[in-house]
């Protein structure tokens, strides 16, 4: 069976700092790969996604992702954080393999920013 | 457009009272839906899924169901509610490779 796992519960970061939130993943077969964020008091939104080819993928609002197969890997970066990006980030596997497989995702990650 | 609609947006019940939330779909058809819980410190998981019209696949053994009596029609269920059902519920409708999520539902059991 397929999981997730992200291994920070909670970032607390400066503005202007650099993020990276990990994100590693179990599945032994070929997965597409996404990161999701929930601001506050909002719904899920799709920040970025890897279906195949170049394994770093930009997202919205500044953020991007790289794929790396060998580390089962697919960790979220971004260069310099802002305030408005504090929200719950959630990274999610599914096999590729299958049409109606559903998402797998992880605990999440609660990123502050603080001034 | 495709747009999804989960209600009510907040609900407060009694242990061993009823649950029903609802999820339709709209400018689909034949979606994949599903019901994920998001509880405290626990993330997402995904409680059901469903590829169609009473196809229900149950991820977690627990105290709900889930029913697709229409197409675009997905149904979260309790018969008697539990303290540890509190959590906020979220509908999602699979496109392609990724998903569509609901604004959720805030669940408190008191």
């Amino acid at each position: 069976a397929q999981s997730v796992s992200q291994h920070n519960h909670h970032v607390i970061l400066s503005e202007a700092a650099s993020l990276e939130l990990g994100c590693n993943y179990s599945y032994g077969g070929t997965v597409n790969l996404f990161w999701y964020v929930q601001y506050p008091g909002q719904h899920l939104q799709l920040l970025l996604k890897y279906f195949s080819g170049d394994p770093l993928v930009k997202g919205i609002k500044g953020f991007e992702a790289e794929f790396i197969k060998s580390k089962f890997s697919f960790n979220l970066r971004k260069p310099s954080v802002q305030w408005s990006d504090t929200a719950e980030y959630f990274c999610a596997v599914k096999s590729s393999n299958s049409g109606n497989t559903p998402l797998v995702f992880g605990k999440g990650t609660r990123l502050s920013v603080i001034a | 457009s495709q747009t999804i609609h989960q209600w009510p947006a907040t609900l407060v019940q009694p242990v061993g009272s009823p649950l029903s939330l609802e999820c339709t779909v709209e400018g689909t058809s034949n979606p994949n839906l599903y019901w994920y819980r998001q509880a405290a410190g626990r993330g997402l998981q995904l409680l059901f899924y469903s590829v169609g019209i009473g196809q229900i696949s149950s991820e977690v053994p627990q105290n709900l169901s889930a029913s697709r009596p229409q197409d675009r029609q997905f149904i979260l269920s309790s018969k008697k509610l539990l303290l540890s059902d509190s959590g906020f519920y979220l509908c999602a409708w699979r496109l392609g490779g990724g998903a569509f999520f609901g604004q959720g539902t805030r669940l408190t059991v008191v």
